[in-house]
């Protein structure tokens, strides 16, 4: 059992259309992090979220953290298909100074 | 481009022998993460090093080691290798060693165990 289920995993979409990427746990987590990977290369970091309902934008992705610190979305408005990539969720718990767990990720794709 | 320098992009070895990864986090930083990513397990946090010092470890194999030298440089060392160590390896850094530090990570050690 995953400590941070991520759903789903796998998103084939339009161009234009819009989708969220869930993070979920039974565990509180201090923070909670975003990242995008491309094939080749290593995570990049989109986001962190500290405080509980926190929402935050970037652009057309919005990424909120629960009001009770277990789950977490991100939500992206009129996709492209350079918004292609492998979605990470990480979380830290409280306990574990800065040893993340992820998610098993999303593979999104964006079909132009 | 993170400012994280991963070497070797690529290694291809047999099973029993023993490597050597290397890391060196952005200018600035003192904390380094080590990670494996496999199909089936995903990203796995490995072990961390702030200032020289091991700050957290994870599901480390005994078989698996590493240290942080004194210029903040890190290396992983992995030993009697199995066909199941094939995987990539990630390497990152933060600032501090402490909580909610935004990790930014390095593109990776891609081992290949035949």
């Amino acid at each position: 059992t995953q400590l941070l289920e991520q759903s789903p995993q796998f998103l084939s979409i339009q161009e234009g259309e819009n989708l969220t990427v869930y993070c979920n746990s039974s565990s509180v987590f201090s923070s909670l992090q975003w990242y995008r990977q491309e094939p080749g290369e290593g995570p990049v970091l989109l986001v962190t979220v500290v405080t509980g309902g926190e929402v935050k934008k970037l652009k057309r992705l919005t990424f909120q953290f629960g009001d009770a610190r277990k789950d977490s979305s991100l939500h992206i408005t009129a996709a492209q298909p350079g918004d292609t990539g492998l979605y990470l969720c990480a979380g830290e718990l409280w306990t574990s100074y800065g040893k993340l767990t992820f998610g098993q990720g999303t593979i999104l794709t964006v079909h132009p | 481009d993170s400012g994280v320098t991963q070497t070797p992009k690529h290694l291809i070895t047999a099973t029993g022998q023993r490597v050597t990864l290397r890391c060196s986090p952005r200018s600035g930083d003192l904390s380094v993460y080590w990670y494996q990513q496999s199909l089936d397990q995903g990203l796995q946090f490995l072990i961390q090093y702030y200032n020289g010092e091991e700050r957290a470890k994870g599901n480390i194999l005994e078989r698996f080691s590493a240290q942080q030298f004194p210029d903040l440089h890190s290396e992983l060392n992995l030993s009697s290798l199995e066909l199941g160590d094939s995987a990539l390896y990630f390497c990152a850094s933060s600032v501090g060693g402490g909580s909610n530090q935004p990790q930014h990570f390095g593109d990776g050690t891609r081992l290949s165990i035949l």
